[in-house]
C-alpha cells in the first residue's frame, strides 16, 4: 500500500497569512493527488485534484503543486473559513489512502 | 442539486452484520464510480471500498477485505456496504462519496453527511 506522510500535523497561523502544507507518498503517485478540507462536524470537501488543478467552486486562494513523491497544498491571503483540517489523498492505486491530516489552527 | 444520504448505522455487537445504504439524487447516479470512506472518531480518514459505474470492479480496503461488502442498485441510485463480523475497530462514521470522474474510482467530489456505526457489547 501506498504511505501518505502530511507535514506539518498541525500549524498556526493568522488571518491574511500564506501557508504552505506538504504530502510526501512513498511511490511514484506522478500527478494523482487529491486535497480535502474537513470542517469538525462536517464531511470532507474536495478542494484539488489531479496535484494542482481546482475544484470547481473551491476559491483562488488554494492552490495545489507536485508530481511524484512530494505535493504541495499552498493557502494565501488565509480567510477565517479556511480554518480546518486538511488532507491529501493518494488515487494512483488501490487502496486508494488518505495522509494523516494537518490541522490549521487560528494564531 | 446533488445529494448523497446514508442510513443503516447504529449500535451493533461484534461479530455480528449491518447494511449500510447511501441513495443519491441529483445526478445520472448509474455513469458514476461511488465509494464508502470512513473516519474513527478523532481520527483521520480511511478510504474503505470503491465499485465502478457497472459493478464490475469492486476494490477494498485490506482492513475490511472479505468482512465488507460493496454494492449498488442504478435503477434504484442506491450504495449499500454489507459488513459483516464487525470488529470494535470498524465503530466510525460512515461516509458515501461519489467520484468525481465519470466510470473512474479515483478523487470523491461529494460526500454524504455520514452515518455512525458503533460496534460494541
Amino acid at each position: 500500500d501506498i504511505q501518505m506522510t502530511q507535514s506539518p500535523s498541525s500549524v498556526a497561523a493568522s488571518v491574511g497569512d500564506r501557508v504552505t502544507i506538504a504530502c510526501r507518498a512513498s511511490q511514484d503517485l506522478k500527478n494523482w493527488l487529491a486535497w480535502y478540507q474537513q470542517k469538525p462536524g462536517e464531511a470532507p470537501n474536495l478542494l484539488i485534484y489531479g496535484a494542482s488543478s481546482l475544484q470547481r467552486g473551491v476559491p483562488s486562494r488554494f492552490s495545489g503543486s507536485g508530481f511524484g513523491t512530494d505535493f504541495t497544498l499552498t493557502i494565501t491571503n488565509l480567510q477565517p473559513e479556511d480554518f480546518a483540517t486538511y488532507y491529501c489523498q493518494q488515487a494512483n492505486s488501490f487502496p486508494l489512502t488518505f495522509g494523516q491530516g494537518t490541522r490549521l489552527e487560528i494564531k | 442539486e446533488v445529494q448523497l444520504v446514508e442510513s443503516g448505522g447504529g449500535l451493533v455487537q461484534p461479530g455480528r452484520s449491518l447494511r449500510l445504504s447511501c441513495a443519491a439524487s441529483g445526478f445520472r447516479f448509474a455513469d458514476y464510480a461511488m465509494h464508502w470512506v470512513r473516519q474513527a472518531p478523532g481520527k483521520g480518514l480511511e478510504w474503505v471500498s470503491g465499485i465502478n459505474w457497472d459493478s464490475s470492479r469492486k476494490v477494498y480496503a485490506d482492513s475490511v477485505k472479505g468482512r465488507f461488502t460493496i454494492s449498488r442498485d442504478n435503477a434504484e441510485k442506491t450504495l449499500y456496504l454489507q459488513m459483516n463480523s464487525l470488529r470494535a475497530d470498524d465503530t466510525a462514521f460512515y461516509y458515501c462519496a461519489k467520484d468525481k470522474n465519470l466510470y473512474d474510482l479515483d478523487y470523491m467530489d461529494v460526500w454524504g453527511k455520514g452515518t455512525t456505526v458503533t460496534v460494541s457489547s
